[in-house]
């Protein structure tokens, strides 16, 4: 089946840096991609929907200039997370899709620890 | 708004005994529903993906249904192993396909050898 690759798969680092993750299609082309942020025995949420080549489009409450998408190509898609928080310290998880009929592919997840 | 619900949310099971996972939503008007198993502080593996005009998709032990007019679905695991121990979440895809995932709250599944 097909791979998402997410990386990296642990970030530990201190308050005020920030925080990129990659998020990469191996043998398909994602038209689009999403990413989500999972706090601890919740469910995911959804922060936002990338298309390639065009703006993210975010959910409501989530910050776009506190977490920038870039969907530069049909397989990369990077979630900064600028000045990061300890608030911020959560399990982020991306996906892709090729075709709206197909499932959802899954990267492995990163787990964010500000301190 | 589209609300998932998942019941249990937790279950230990004995090996071997089969079970069922319960996934409810508000609006039927829905493009398609899946369910996912997530390890540990992993990633999600797609299990199951139902289609809004299919009544149930089958992957060898595992079964999942879908009722629409009724706004539920169920996860069927027969011959349950220590290996199928993980968290099964369902979601589901707005009718308005622009692919956005719904997630329940996911059931914590504990099979004992």
């Amino acid at each position: 089946g097909a791979v998402v690759s997410q990386h990296p798969s642990w970030v530990i680092c201190k308050s005020g840096t920030s925080v990129k993750i990659e998020c990469r299609s191996l043998d398909f082309q994602a038209t689009t991609m999403f990413w989500y942020r999972q706090f601890p025995k919740q469910s995911l949420m959804l922060m936002a929907t990338s298309n390639e080549g065009s703006k993210a489009t975010y959910e409501q409450g989530v910050e776009k200039d506190k977490f920038l998408i870039n969907h530069a190509s049909l397989t990369l898609s990077t979630l900064t997370v600028t000045s990061a928080h300890p608030e911020d310290s959560s399990f982020y998880i991306c996906s892709a899709v090729q075709d709206l009929n197909e499932k959802l592919f899954f990267g492995s997840g990163t787990q964010l620890s500000v301190l | 708004k589209q609300e998932v619900t998942q019941i249990p949310a937790a279950l230990s099971v004995p090996e071997g005994e089969n079970l069922v996972l319960n996934c409810s939503f508000t609006d039927s008007a829905i493009y398609n529903l899946q369910w996912f198993r997530q390890d540990p502080g992993k990633g999600l593996t797609s299990l199951l993906l139902i289609q809004s005009s299919q009544r149930e998709q089958t992957s060898g032990r595992l079964n999942a249904s879908l009722d629409k007019s009724s706004g539920r679905s169920t996860l069927y695991i027969a011959a349950s192993q220590p290996g199928d121990s993980a968290t099964y979440l369902c979601a589901v895809c707005g009718g308005d396909s622009s692919y956005k995932l719904i997630f329940g709250s996911g059931t914590r599944l504990l099979v004992r050898p």
